[in-house]
């Protein structure tokens, strides 16, 4: 049973580029959430997906966006890069409307924005 | 608005000797609390959980917390810590509307010396 995995690991960006995150859930569950990890930091909640919309979101400016496909599958898009964007990615994934289902989280992708 | 306080940012302990990691939570709704863990380069794992019931709670690895309402706080315990256990731990807590969107606290850094 595969958990959540995230893609790419690492990446390494220019100021200003736009970046893509690539996220899949842990069999049978329907809903996934990111968070932003800066360095020494606990996370920090960025949006949620479920049916495809975006259901809740955190603090993030719009340069933050994201997808979630019929798959449940789920992209992470940050545009106009900040050297402050650098930080580790996780994506978690639950069963919606379920807190007996709480998160399981992939190994995250580590952005350094240069 | 949430927010949690984990009050020690790292703390030291001997293999074998026990150890408690603080945490205090502030929120005008009922809750969600939890605890992960986190290896290095790697992501969150969930350690235990409190949904409602019996206020102390077992999770993996030996762990346990108490859930103390009046107080507001929800510290993990293990009686006798090995250094395995040497990790970064985040305590969380959610509200009970808004599943899948986690307040982090800043994490314990506890390091386990033979």
């Amino acid at each position: 049973d595969a958990g959540v995995t995230q893609s790419p690991t690492h990446l390494i960006k220019t100021r200003g580029q736009q970046v893509t995150l690539r996220c899949s859930p842990k069999s049978g569950h329907d809903t996934v959430s990111w968070y932003q990890q800066a360095l020494g930091q606990g996370p920090q909640f960025i949006f949620q997906y479920y049916e495809e919309e975006e259901r809740q979101r955190g603090n993030f400016p719009d340069r933050f966006s994201g997808h979630q496909f019929p798959n449940y599958s789920s992209e992470l898009n940050v545009n106009a890069l900040l050297l402050g964007d650098s930080a580790l990615y996780l994506c978690a994934s639950s069963l919606f409307g379920s807190p007996n289902s709480p998160l399981h989280f992939g190994n995250g992708t580590r952005l350094t924005v240069t | 608005a949430q927010s949690v306080t984990q009050l020690d940012s790292q703390v030291p302990v001997f293999e074998e000797a026990p150890v408690e990691l603080r945490c205090n939570y502030s929120s005008s709704v009922s809750v969600y609390l939890f605890w992960y863990v986190q290896y290095p380069n790697q992501g969150l794992q969930l350690l235990l959980k409190y949904l409602s019931g019996s206020t102390l709670v077992k999770g993996i690895n030996g762990f346990e917390a108490e859930f103390n309402k009046s107080q507001t706080s929800f510290h993990l315990r293990k009686p006798s810590v090995h250094i395995s256990d040497t990790a970064e731990y985040f305590c969380a807590v959610s509200d009970k509307n808004q599943g899948g969107k986690l307040i982090f606290g800043q994490g314990t850094e506890l390091s386990v010396k033979p």
